[in-house]
């Protein structure tokens, strides 16, 4: 089982640079997560979906974009990369109604 | 807004010591409660969810435990091993809705040493 697959696991990107964060799951599960973690923080959540095409901000969703065409698919968009986005960011996936299951991330400087 | 913090921010114990990691939430509306842990450079691992009208759950060596009235809850390892090193994420789910996220606290980093 993959599990959940995120990809690239590191990148380096300039300032105004735009790149798309990958996630996958193969558990059929309908509910998804983005979250970023900055050093010494909790996590937290930029933007979650419920089910393919449809799709709600979190609690820091300013500067990203996302999209859900298919169930198993919710990649993550930088458009203009800053350097307050440099950070690890976790997918995760759940049934809704079971403990969620992430990634083991993707770390992002931005240089 | 529902706060989540853990104390101690990190812990330094001997092997085979026993021990308690500690969460509390502002809000004690809560639905669940889970902790999780996370290796160096790792994704995070879900250790053991407690629904608001349970008081325990136990996994092994791991036992949690959920006081929601006074909006603390408690992860015990017993006989701590060197391979319990890690960082122990505490997270509540603040509301009884399907695909609601979890508010996190930052963390207890544990070093068990031998």
């Amino acid at each position: 089982n993959a599990g959940v697959t995120q990809t690239p696991k590191f990148r380096i990107l300039k300032i105004g640079q735009s790149m798309t964060l990958q996630c996958a799951q193969d558990m059929n599960h309908n509910y998804m997560y983005w979250y970023r973690q900055d050093p010494g923080m909790g996590l937290k959540l930029i933007y979650y979906s419920v089910g393919a095409g449809i799709t709600d901000k979190g609690e820091v969703p300013n500067g990203y974009n996302v999209s859900r065409s298919t169930t198993e698919d919710f990649p993550l968009r930088l458009e203009l990369a800053a350097p307050s986005q440099t950070s690890v960011y976790f997918c995760a996936s759940s049934t809704g109604w079971q403990p969620q299951h992430f990634g083991d991330g993707t770390r992002l400087s931005i240089l | 807004k529902q706060e989540v913090t853990q104390i101690p921010a990190a812990l330094s114990v001997p092997e085979g010591e026993n021990l308690v990691l500690n969460c509390s939430f502002t809000d004690s509306a809560i639905y669940n409660l889970q902790w999780f842990r996370q290796d160096p450079g790792k994704g995070l691992t879900s250790l053991l969810l407690i629904q608001s009208s349970q008081r325990e759950q136990t996994s092994g060596r791991l036992n949690a435990s959920l006081d929601k009235s006074s909006g603390r809850s408690t992860l015990y390892i017993a006989a701590s091993q060197p391979g319990d090193s890690a960082t122990y994420l505490c997270a509540v789910k603040k509301e009884e809705r399907a695909g609601t996220a979890l508010i996190f606290g930052k963390g207890t980093t544990l070093s068990v040493s031998s």
